[in-house]
């Protein structure tokens, strides 16, 4: 079965450093991974994905993620981290082989990043 | 970009009455729609699928008579709670994937409903 796992509750950053949220995963193929925000009271936004190619994916608002085949993780990374960073991230997997919902999404339980000044 | 409009944003109502939610995609045609549960702390749930013209397509433990889904048109899907109780007040988000994307392709989320049941 496809999974998501992101370790961390809460992430607390300084802000100007970087910051690093953790995402790993369980599908039986090759899967698309999906990082996505979300603000207080809000729907989720799209920041990047990884479906083949690059193993470094580079996002909105200067968000990137790395590609872990062996590690089987997607961890979000960003060198230098902002107060309006601050906010609730989901992991997300899809295993195009699955046959579940069309397209849907399995979401991680989120990490709530929140960055100091 | 692809904008989805959910409304309302809050909504309050008595126990044993019905809410209905919309879900529009502004400027662009949804042949898919998702409608997420959100608990607090937690991620989202995915509740049903719904494909333009068709029967939505209920998860598992979701029920259909009570999370009733439209999605009569290319832009809206509706989502109605029928006879609310307060153990359904939640947060709702719904998604849409445009016509002609692939699965990979990322969702278009709206911002939400917050449905309070007293």
């Amino acid at each position: 079965a496809q999974s998501v796992a992101q370790p961390e509750d809460q992430v607390n950053v300084a802000e100007g450093n970087p910051l690093t949220v953790k995402c790993t995963y369980s599908v039986s193929g090759n899967p698309y991974l999906f990082w996505y925000v979300q603000y207080p009271n809000r729907g989720l936004q799209f920041l990047l994905k990884y479906i083949t190619g690059d193993n470094l994916v580079k996002g909105s608002y200067g968000f990137e993620a790395e590609f872990n085949k062996s590690q089987t993780s997607f961890h979000l990374k960003k060198p230098s981290a902002l107060v309006s960073d601050s906010a609730l991230y989901f992991c997300a997997v899809r295993d195009p082989n699955y046959g579940g919902s069309q397209g849907n999404l399995i979401f991680g339980k989120g990490t709530k990043l929140s960055v100091k000044p | 970009g692809a904008v989805v409009s959910q409304h309302p944003s809050r909504v309050i109502c008595k126990s044993g009455t019905s809410v209905k939610i919309e879900c529009r995609s502004l400027d662009f045609q949804a042949t898919t729609m998702f409608w997420y549960r959100q608990f607090p702390k937690q991620s989202l749930m995915l509740m049903a699928t719904s494909n333009e013209g068709s029967k939505a397509t209920y998860e598992q433990g979701v029920e259909k008579d009570k999370f009733l889904i439209n999605h009569a048109s290319l832009t809206l899907s509706t989502l109605t709670v029928t006879s609310a109780h307060p153990e359904d007040s939640s947060f709702y988000i719904c998604s849409a994937r445009g016509a002609g994307t692939s699965d990979n392709s990322p969702l278009h989320f709206g911002n939400g409903t917050r449905l309070t049941v007293t």
